[in-house]
């Protein structure tokens, strides 16, 4: 069983474009996040969710918007796609600063 | 506002080499640090995570240490294999929040 699964594992869409990927995670852990991995591989911090709570809001455009249902879901929305927003998204869980465990990515390309 | 730095950023060894990755960071009030591996195109696997109160953690042939009062951590792996080709990235987890906070990694290459 897949811990942290990510879907789409591939987008490709044009500018001005409206995505969602979504996030589940079997874990039963309390905190999940999103991360950006940009085309050095850099990985930076989007968001932080605990018990479907924001709690870590970097400073990321407006135009994403992170959602969670329930503990064991946090989908990340898109709206009006750029092309700098072309990137790896990766969705994490832990247990609270816990051992954190990445899914698999989401590759974005805005075309 | 933490910082975490790899060297070297990539690396090139002949297989059964001993080796050391080193990971440092700027503000050492750390909750755990953890090491991951990264293979091209896909996520991140978890190898160890040291609480800010142990000095080691060891699996199989890696072991990490960490000196958190000089910001400081470093992978060891012993016997490297062609497998063991990949990303490896260091990511330091703060007390007064949950996020971790990467390196740039360290590429490595073990040639047969």
């Amino acid at each position: 069983d897949t811990a942290v699964s990510q879907t789409p594992k591939y987008l490709v869409t044009q500018m001005g474009n409206d995505k969602s990927i979504k996030c589940e995670q079997n874990l039963g852990h309390d905190t999940m996040y999103w991360y950006k991995q940009d085309s050095k591989k850099f990985l930076k911090i989007m968001f932080s969710y605990n018990n479907k709570e924001l709690i870590i809001n970097e400073t990321v455009p407006n135009r994403f918007s992170p959602k969670s249902p329930d503990k064991a879901h946090l989908n990340l929305h898109i709206n009006s796609l750029e092309l700098g927003d072309s990137a790896v998204y990766f969705c994490a869980s832990s247990r609270d600063r816990g051992e954190a465990f990445f899914g698999q990515g989401t590759r974005l390309t805005v075309v | 506002k933490q910082e975490v730095t790899q060297i070297p950023a990539a690396l090139s060894v002949p297989e059964g080499e001993n080796l050391v990755l080193n990971c440092s960071f700027t503000d050492s009030a750390i909750y755990n640090l953890q090491w991951f591996r990264q293979d091209p195109g896909k996520g991140l696997t978890s190898l160890l995570l040291i609480q800010s109160s142990q000095r080691e953690q060891t699996s199989g042939r890696l072991n990490a240490s960490l000196d958190k009062s000089s910001g400081r951590s470093t992978l060891y792996i012993a016997a490297s294999q062609p497998g063991d080709s990949a990303t490896y990235l260091c990511a330091v987890s703060e007390t007064s929040g949950s996020r971790l906070t990467f390196g740039e990694g360290t590429q490595l290459t073990v040639n047969p």
